[in-house]
This record gives C-alpha cells, structure tokens and sequence, in this order.
C-alpha cells in the first residue's frame, strides 16, 4: 500500500528555522517525483515546488523561490521542506504528494503537516 | 505563471442534481488539467487528470471535459459525499497552478 506519511503540526516563533519531512513507502521512492502544496487556514490549495528523489532535480514556483527549500534523501525514502526564517504568513498546512507517472498530477497525498508561526 | 479562475466560487446543489464547475486557464494548456475534491480537514484526492481521464476508484458520475483554455467538471447525480470543494490544477507548465476552488454545498 502506497502512503506517505508526514511529520507532526509544528508551532515556533517568526525568525526560527524549520524542517518538515514526508516519508514515503509502498514503492519505489526514486520512481515518483515528490511535491508540496500550501494550504493557509480557510484558503485554496497553492503549489509550492517538486522534487525528483532520484537525482534532486527540483522546481519551485516563483512564490516559494528563495523562501523555502525542498530536498529529499532517497536512502531513507523521505523528501523535506525547509525554512530558513520563519514569518506568521507562513502558519498553514503543508501537504507532500506524489506525482503520477503519466502527468504532472498528484495520486497519493500525505495527511497534511500543520504549521503556526505565532510569537 | 499561466492563471487558473475556477466559476462558480460556491454553488448549492440537491442530492441527485447535475452540477458543472469550469476553470479557465490564460492561455492554452491543451489537455493538462486535473480535477481535485477535499472535504474539510482531509487532504486533496486526484479524481480526474488529462482533462477526462478518471483516477482509479472514483466513480463513473465523475467526468471532465475541454481543451485550450476551457474545461469542466461535471458531477451528474450528486451523492451526499460529493458535498466538498473543488480544484483544478494545470500541469502544463511550470509553475503548475491551481483554480481558487468551489464549494459544493448542500441547498
């Protein structure tokens, strides 16, 4: 059974760093590309970027760019998001997602990593 | 970024209605769109990529339809558990785009 399982909600203070994984099993993790999705408390869903785990070949949107960072380590099937500083914007949910084979779209959903940024 | 606007932004329906929800891309994106439901509290759930191709598991009353820029989601014979919010997403190009939703709500 494909599934993909996300680290606990989260709750740090603006200025501090953060690093949230999602592992993968049920298959082979460096055949599917890994994405993220934002969720901000009562909003739509926004794409933040993609991780190919075979060679970190990685795509980000233009909104994400230079705020977070996306990795993955393949020797233990886990993809990361990551935040250098964080801002009170930045309380959501952040759900990881595994691409489809056959189209940019996401099949398997991790069951969601909530973040509060609040002093 | 290539722009998703989904219409309605809300709609109320009757179980055993036909409910049809478009999204617009700004510019063509061919047959990339994709079609997701969340229910609250629940992570999003693919139900149709390639503009009509359905997921596996999800039922036959889900279908999609378009091309370019046009493209609709039609739920005919609406159950209880349909009652969720709707999103589009391109996969054309990157950066991919998701529609701003619709919810689908109980008349």
């Amino acid at each position: 059974e494909v599934q993909l399982v996300q680290s606990g909600a989260e709750v740090k203070k603006p200025g501090e760093s953060l690093k949230i994984s999602c592992e993968g099993s049920g298959y082979r993790f460096t055949d599917y590309w890994i994405g993220w999705v934002r969720q901000k408390p009562g909003e739509g869903l926004e794409w933040m970027g993609i991780i190919d785990p075979d060679d970190s070949d990685t795509r980000y949107s233009p909104s994400f760019q230079g705020q977070v960072t996306i990795s993955a380590d393949m020797s233990i099937n886990t993809a990361y998001l990551q935040w250098s500083t964080l801002k009170a914007s930045d309380t959501a949910i952040y759900y990881c997602a595994r691409r489809l084979d056959v189209a940019g779209h996401f099949d398997y959903w991790g069951q969601g990593t909530l973040v509060i940024v609040s002093s | 970024a290539i722009q998703m606007t989904q219409s309605p932004s809300s709609l109320s329906a009757s179980v055993g209605d036909r409910v049809t929800i478009t999204c617009r891309a700004s510019l063509g994106i061919r047959d990339n769109l994709g079609w997701y439901q969340q229910k609250p509290g629940k992570a999003p759930k693919l139900l149709i990529y390639g503009t009509s191709i359905l997921q596996s598991g999800v039922p036959l009353r889900f279908s999609g339809s378009g091309s370019g820029t046009d493209f609709t989601l039609t739920i005919s014979n609406l159950q209880p558990e349909d009652f969720a919010t709707y999103y589009c997403l391109q996969d054309y190009d990157y950066p991919r785009t998701f529609g701003q939703g619709t919810k689908v709500e109980i008349k």
